[in-house]
């Protein structure tokens, strides 16, 4: 079982909608990051978390540390924002399989 | 230039050929971590580095090896290349401190081995 499980596999919204993805992680993973891959491949740390909430313009994530979970959403999506999210955990990055998201115009 | 940077981006190699990919930091960071992506497996830890002396297997590392020549610098060689070891490569550092702390990634070495 892998130590991080990440829902859905795939999202696919309109333009505007909020958008929300969820990620469950095993115990002795202390912090949670969020990524963001590109169609091209690259990869891009959004936010790491260990406790609480951040936000960083549209994006926002929270962590609940008593239930293992955390979510990643999305105000006012754009196309733009289509991209595979992933979340990892631990010092060596336990990966979730990723949610590809696309945003329709 | 990039914080990371991966050479080479693309590479075709024969089954049985040696091959090493390379990676550079300008980040600073102490540790440096490779890993592979396959289409539906998602992003796997091959081998990583905590500093110089540190080398330490990850998840799928038989097949491969690393050297840390220094402190920027990280490569994973493919010994004798086989098909399955086709995949696109990340390379990668992390480092800062408390709510600064964070990975960079490179752009990827995409390897097919034929």
């Amino acid at each position: 079982k892998n130590e991080v499980e990440q829902s859905p596999q795939n999202l696919t919204a309109q333009e505007g909608e909020f958008i929300t993805i969820n990620c469950s992680y095993s115990v002795g993973i202390s912090a949670l990051h969020w990524l963001q891959q590109h169609p091209g491949g690259g990869i891009v740390s959004l936010f790491m978390l260990s406790s609480g909430k951040k936000k960083h313009g549209r994006l926002i994530a929270t962590i609940n540390i008593q239930e293992k979970h955390s979510s990643l959403h999305i105000t006012a999506s754009h196309p733009r924002d289509s991209a595979v999210y992933i979340c990892a955990g631990s010092q060596k990055l336990v990966f979730g399989q990723g949610t590809r998201l696309t945003i329709n115009p | 230039d990039a914080d990371v940077t991966q050479t080479p981006r693309n590479r075709i190699t024969k089954t049985g050929k040696r091959i090493m990919l390379e990676c550079s930091q300008t980040k600073g960071h102490d540790r440096m971590y490779w890993y592979r992506q396959d289409p539906g497996l998602g992003l796997r830890l091959i081998y990583y580095s905590f500093d110089v002396k540190d080398i330490n297997k990850g998840e799928i590392s038989d097949g491969y090896s690393v050297s840390r020549q220094a402190q920027a610098k990280f490569s994973l060689s493919l010994e004798s290349a086989i098909p399955n070891q086709t995949a696109l490569y990340f390379c990668a550092t992390s480092g800062g401190q408390g709510a600064d702390y964070g990975y960079t990634f490179g752009s990827g070495t995409r390897l097919t081995v034929v």
